[in-house]
This record gives structure tokens, C-alpha cells and sequence, in this order.
């Protein structure tokens, strides 16, 4: 059974103090990692998509890498508009049609 | 542009009620999804529809109905529900429902849903 584990739950951070989201996975094989944030009461919003360990992705921000067995998604120098809940997902090769595992998410705050 | 619009935001219905969410998205996706959300928790799949045809149906009570009319809508259909059912409603879609490659799935904004 595919799994996704995410941490740490909660972060709560300072304008500028930079930091890792973790996420760790076990699939059958993978076929991507994707990340996602989230406002509160709102739909997740696609950041990056990685296929194969190795791999890293900027954008602004933030930069998501890959290995074998979890991915992290950095955060320098963030800033309060950057709070909001992180979301991890895997698709499996194995996984009927496009059906992804997500994990719990972390939720970031960082403070002015 | 990447956008997946969904009517209404908010809907409050009571119990005995018929009512409908709309999805829409013009980016050409051939697969389109429900998923149900509730706080603090990540989506839970629903529905998936590839190429207009419903591929996926994870066990949802039929109080939900979900129809695809053509490639670019989507509804859900409710009726009979529970409070229970009461949480976020998410449409997303994807270029080809994830057969041959990783399939990165575009959410819309939701509906949240309130069932009295």
C-alpha cells in the first residue's frame, strides 16, 4: 500500500529564517511527487511536479528536491505570505489511472 | 492558464434537498475529478471521469451522483444528504487521467458545503 508521511505537522517560523518540509513515501513505483499549498478554505494550488530521484525544482521561494525515498521542499528566506499548509502527494505506476496518496500536510506560519 | 472555475462557494442545504456543483475548465484536460475535503485533512478522492467516462468511483454513497455532459463540465449531484457530508468540495482535472505519465492535477477554489 502506497504511503505518504509529511513533517514536521506544524512549523512555525520567522520572516527570513529559512527551512525543509519533509516528505517521505513508500510506493510500489513511482511514477511523480507532487507539492501543493493551501490557504484555509480554499483548493490546493499546484507548485511542483518531480518524476525521478534526483530532480529538483525552483520557483521563487522555494525549491523541491527528490530522492528514492522522500523529497523536501526548502523555503529560503520566507515570508508571512508564504504560510499556509503544504501538501504532499505521490502517483504510483501501479495506481489505476491518475489516483494520488496524499499525506497530512504541514502547516507553515511564519511571523513578521 | 491553468484555471479550474467551480459554482457555487458556499451552498447550505437541508436534508431533503436536490441540489448541483458545477466545474468547468477549458485547458483541454481530458480527466476530471471530485475529491471531498475536510478540515485539516488532505482531499479524499470521489469521482474520477477520463475521456467522459466514469473510471473511478471510490465506494461514494449514491446520495452523490456525479455527471460529465462533455469535456470541459463537470457536476455533482446531490440529494438525501447527511450533515456528515458537510465539508469542501474540490473539482480538479489533468491532461490525460494519469495512463502513460504523471498526471499533475489542477485544482479549482471548492464549494464549501454545509448540510443542516
Amino acid at each position: 500500500e502506497d504511503q505518504v508521511t509529511q513533517s514536521p505537522e506544524a512549523l512555525r517560523l520567522q520572516e527570513g529564517e529559512s527551512s525543509s518540509l519533509n516528505c517521505s513515501y513508500t510506493v510500489s513505483g513511482l511514477r511523480g511527487l507532487f507539492w501543493y499549498r493551501q490557504d484555509p478554505g480554499k483548493g490546493p494550488e499546484f507548485l511542483f511536479t518531480l518524476y525521478s530521484a534526483g530532480e529538483e525544482k525552483e520557483k521563487e521561494r522555494l525549491k523541491a528536491t527528490l530522492t528514492k525515498k522522500e523529497s523536501f521542499l526548502h523555503i529560503t528566506a520566507p515570508k508571512p505570505e508564504d504560510s499556509a499548509t503544504y501538501l504532499c502527494a505521490v502517483q504510483a505506476k501501479e495506481t489505476s489511472g491518475s489516483r494520488l496518496t496524499f499525506g497530512e500536510g504541514t502547516q507553515l506560519t511564519v511571523n513578521p | 492558464d491553468t484555471e479550474v472555475t467551480q459554482t457555487p462557494k458556499h451552498l447550505v442545504m437541508g436534508m431533503t434537498n436536490k441540489k448541483s456543483l458545477k466545474c468547468e475548465q477549458h485547458m483541454g484536460h481530458r480527466a476530471m475529478y471530485w475529491y471531498k475535503q475536510k478540515a485539516k485533512k488532505p482531499p479524499e478522492l470521489m469521482f474520477v471521469y477520463s475521456y467522459e467516462k466514469l473510471s473511478i468511483n471510490e465506494s461514494v454513497p449514491s446520495r452523490f451522483s456525479p455527471e460529465c455532459p462533455n469535456s470541459s463540465l463537470l457536476n455533482l449531484h446531490l440529494h438525501a444528504l447527511q450533515p456528515e457530508d458537510s465539508a469542501l468540495y474540490l473539482c480538479a482535472s489533468s491532461l490525460a487521467g494519469g495512463r502513460f505519465f504523471a498526471d499533475t492535477q489542477y485544482f479549482g477554489p471548492g464549494t464549501r458545503l454545509t448540510v443542516l
